[in-house]
């Protein structure tokens, strides 16, 4: 059973700060790992994608990727209260597959 | 503008009631996917299409029905057979196997 594990949160930061996001992943090929955001009643929206070791920024966003540790977190830098969304994380297994397995999520609040 | 629709945005289903849920895409993506949110609960994969004319079930096919006659269009049939259909319907589609993108969703309740 291929599980992806988030806390559920939920995390509270002040505006301005660094929101610090985590996943693991349990299957050990995995090989794309998503990040979405979804606001309350609303479908989920992709704002990052990494595929390699190391850090992937896209403005106030990083993506990081640790494959041995089967660790995958998303920072968010200068956290604005636009930013307080549920945050999920996605894994795609394997070479060719289409399955993505999804975390429950980690709801962030950032607080004026 | 590109991007993917779902249709109806509300739905109500009585006991014993066949509905469908519509998506629509026109990112001329390959496959398209279905998905069912509970609260408190991440996504779980009803079926996944790859191509016209081909699906596949995904974790929790039972009770659901789909068909893929065309590249655009991929709906959902909620059966009478799924004893817990209140739920967001969320669809989604890719190029091949890559980001997905999520459409509106439609909410299903059973009255």
């Amino acid at each position: 059973q291929k599980e992806v594990e988030q806390n559920s949160g939920p995390l509270s930061v002040p505006e301005g700060a660094i929101a610090s996001l985590n996943c693991t992943y349990s299957d050990r090929v995995s090989q794309s790992f998503f990040w979405y955001r979804q606001y309350s009643g609303k479908s989920p929206e992709l704002i990052m994608s990494i595929y390699s070791n190391g850090d992937k920024e896209d403005g106030r966003f990083t993506a990081q990727l640790n494959k041995a540790s089967q660790y995958v977190s998303l920072l968010i830098r200068d956290s604005q209260p636009s930013d307080s969304a549920t945050y999920l994380c996605a894994v795609l297994s394997g070479a060719g597959s289409y399955q993505l397995t999804f975390g429950k999520g980690t709801k962030l609040s950032v607080i004026p | 503008d590109g991007g993917i629709t779902q249709s109806p945005k509300y739905l109500f289903r009585k006991e014993g009631q066949n509905v469908t849920l519509s998506c629509e895409q026109n990112l001329n993506h390959d496959a398209m996917y279905w998905y069912r949110q509970d609260p408190g609960q991440g996504l779980r994969l009803i079926y996944y299409s790859q191509i016209v004319n081909d699906f596949q079930k995904g974790d929790i096919a039972e009770g659901y029905s789909v068909s893929r006659e065309k590249k655009e269009s991929f709906p959902l049939t909620v059966t009478s057979a799924q004893k817990n259909p209140t739920a967001f319907y969320l669809c989604a589609s890719s190029k091949e196997y890559n980001e997905q993108f999520f459409g509106p969703g439609t909410r299903l309740t059973v009255l």
